[in-house]
């Protein structure tokens, strides 16, 4: 079954590194997505990683993909007040033809001054 | 860029009132999909389109319906509201194609308070 699963809130310091953490279930997952939702606004998507490769970096972005755990993790460098958001892991699954994606429960990031 | 737009940020109806909730797209996409979004639950789909005229259900489809009359536009249907669809409402669409193009594009939700 599909279940995409991350911790609910994250605080850390200007300039630290935020790593945000997710897990899912479906082995077939092909693609995983990394969206953010500022406050008052739609989600957004960040980046997203095809599910043969291990990382990918996007200038203070990193995405690691474990697929023998089915972990996925974001982890955003220099961390900046503007960064404050929900964070939200997806999946989508090979086969399910016209689907949407599957979300996590969103991980709120608090980043103090 | 693609705009999603969904035509209330803020809605509030009594229990038992039938409610529209109007979404628009402008990139021609065939895909829309209809999500609630609720604290520590995360999205849950609750209906989306492949094309007009066509819709299918998703994880929580029970108290809604939709409507898929033009392309661009995809209408989520409250038929008699209730307090525990209280929620966050986010519209999105996508183009079809190849997997790499399921990037989803998002409206800016609609708060619906049912009192």
């Amino acid at each position: 079954g599909e279940d995409v699963e991350q911790s609910l809130f994250l605080s850390v310091r200007e300039g630290d590194s935020s790593v945000i953490n997710c897990t899912y279930t479906d082995s077939s997952s092909t693609y995983l997505y990394w969206y953010k939702q500022e406050p008052g606004a739609g989600l957004q998507l960040l980046t997203y990683i095809f599910s043969n490769m291990d990382m990918k970096q996007d200038q203070r972005l990193t995405v690691l993909l474990n697929k023998k755990d089915k972990h996925l993790s974001l982890r955003i460098a220099d961390t900046q007040t503007g960064d404050s958001a929900i964070y939200f892991c997806a999946e989508s699954i090979q086969g399910t033809g016209r689907r949407a994606l599957t979300f996590g429960s969103g991980t709120r990031l608090q980043v103090q001054p | 860029d693609v705009k999603v737009t969904q035509s209330s940020r803020y809605l509030v109806k009594r229990t038992g009132e039938k409610v529209f909730l109007e979404c628009v797209q402008d990139m021609d996409h065939e895909n829309m999909f209809w999500y609630r979004q609720d604290p520590g639950l995360g999205l849950r789909l609750i209906y989306f389109s492949y094309d007009v005229k066509m819709k299918e259900k998703g994880d929580i489809p029970e108290g809604y319906s939709v409507s898929r009359e033009k392309k661009e536009r995809f209408s989520l249907i409250l038929e008699s509201a209730s307090t525990n669809q209280t929620s966050m409402y986010l519209c999105a669409s996508r183009a079809s194609g190849a997997m790499a193009n399921e990037k989803l594009f998002f409206g800016s939700g609609t708060q619906l308070s049912v009192l």
